[in-house]
């Protein structure tokens, strides 16, 4: 069946402009969760949903992130004023239900940005 | 929060066995999990141990030791294919305001040669 999709591969911009990075989960998941992974470093976790609410987004680095998910399923996530310090893989996970189980979060290919 | 450390590289040997430790600090715990990330790919479960013990699935095995705080992956049989970076992430009782993210360690690159 269809995995977690995410759009664009890969982006290229400059400093100062905003990029927007969508995810299409697994069908039926309720949770869903954006990551960012450096060159070298691990996962970090940005924000996490359950449906269209976002209980934990302790770890968006700062204002210019935001995130949203309409309909339980597509999610964008945002970044204003991009810096060159976002350049990273950019993943997204949907896992069935919440994420207080032992089910495993299913990631997507990732979104690679590059900010010039 | 949680403080997750593995090796950041390690070598061997087409049909050897590796063991790839993961020790961990977690102000409580509820769950480890071990993927496996194919350079330039998404990250894939592997593994998740909740209890203290051995997982066995096929050639991949996974302990953990909660009193320790430790974790390893056993790779045995290896082949070129298992060349991967490999995930350690813990989840641990979430700081107030949280949830029950895993959190993720750096990853160590096993680079198997022939």
């Amino acid at each position: 069946g269809a995995g977690v999709s995410q759009s664009p591969s890969n982006k290229v911009t400059e400093k100062g402009k905003d990029v927007e990075l969508r995810c299409d989960p697994i069908s039926g998941h309720t949770a869903l969760y954006w990551y960012r992974q450096s060159l070298g470093q691990g996962l970090e976790f940005l924000i996490y949903f359950q449906g269209n609410s976002a209980p934990d987004k302790s770890g968006l680095p700062s204002d210019r992130f935001s995130a949203e998910r309409t309909g339980g399923s597509v999610s964008t996530l945002t970044i204003q004023r991009t810096q060159q310090e976002d350049s990273a893989v950019y993943l997204c996970a949907s896992s069935p239900t919440s994420p207080l189980t032992r089910e495993t979060q299913y990631f997507g290919p990732g979104t690679r940005l590059l900010v010039l | 929060g949680q403080n997750i450390d593995q090796p950041t590289e390690m070598t061997a040997t087409e049909g050897a066995i590796v063991q790839i430790n993961c020790t961990y600090q977690t102000s409580g715990f509820n769950g480890l999990f071990w993927y496996q990330q194919h350079a330039g790919e998404a990250p894939t479960f592997l593994s998740y141990n909740v209890l203290d013990g051995l997982e066995e699935k096929g050639r991949f095995s996974s302990f953990l030791s909660r009193s320790k705080g430790y974790s390893y992956l056993l790779l045995k049989e290896l082949q070129m294919k298992d060349s991967a970076s490999y995930l350690c992430a813990v989840r641990g009782k979430p700081a107030s305001g949280g949830s029950y993210i895993p959190t993720f360690g750096r990853g160590t690159s096993l680079i198997v040669h022939p």
